[in-house]
């Protein structure tokens, strides 16, 4: 069965830079583009970015380009977020989920059980 | 600008059946969306896919008491027999080039 499983959240300083990461497993990574989604505490979800499957094509949401950098390893079925100049605003649940390329790569079909990063002096 | 539209909160009793309404922004009514369930605490789980014609597609396992269809820029999900576990937030996805969208969200309480 499809598995994504996040590591890498904690507490960090404003300023300071995090990288997230999602294993995947129960699919052949490489076929799938892959999305991070965040939730803020009693917000509804943000989209964050997505890569194709390939790794090439990238797109970020606004609040986070020049930031946040999306990359994969399809050999290791890996998905990576790092996060730079990080802000109290970032503090949320981050998701990884996967996009359905058979339909578009940008139509998120599972989703991971996600991470905290909190940003807090 | 893509936008999607949803009402903050809806209710409905136990064994019974309710329409949520996910609103496309002007211009953008041929779009297909996606639907998601996040129940209390949990990560959210995908629903289905939802075309402009009403087809749909849903994610596995999801039960035959949940249904999607399409009016104009209107895309709904139907749950009948509801029950305990269906009281979550229903969120709708949309998606452009270089872009994805969620909809605010809909609470759904099962009285």
């Amino acid at each position: 069965q499809v598995q994504l499983v996040e590591s890498g959240g904690g507490v960090v300083q404003p300023g300071r830079s995090l990288r997230l990461s999602c294993a995947a497993s129960g699919f052949t990574f490489r076929n799938y583009g892959m999305h991070w989604v965040r939730q803020a505490p009693g917000k509804g979800l943000e989209w964050v970015a997505v890569i194709w499957y390939d790794g090439t094509n990238k797109y970020y949401t606004d609040s986070v380009k020049g930031r946040f950098t999306i990359s994969r390893d399809n050999s290791k079925n890996t998905l990576y977020l790092q996060m730079n100049s990080l802000r109290a605003e970032d503090t949320a649940v981050y998701y990884c989920a996967r996009g359905d390329c058979s339909t578009s790569c940008y139509l998120v079909d599972y989703w991971g059980q996600g991470t905290l990063v909190t940003v807090s002096s | 600008q893509l936008v999607l539209t949803q009402s903050p909160s809806a209710s409905a009793s136990l064994g019974a059946s309710v329409k949520l309404t996910c609103t496309l922004s002007s211009g953008h009514s041929s779009y297909a969306i996606a639907w998601h369930q996040q129940q209390p605490e949990k990560g959210p789980r995908y629903l289905m896919k939802l075309y402009s014609d009403g087809s749909h597609t849903k994610g596995d396992g999801i039960p035959d008491r949940l249904s999607g269809s399409s009016s104009g820029a209107e895309r709904y999900l139907t749950i009948s027999s509801l029950q305990s576990e269906d009281e979550a937030d229903y969120y709708c996805q949309t998606w452009g080039t270089g872009i994805v969208v969620f909809g605010g969200g809909t609470k759904l309480t099962v009285l």
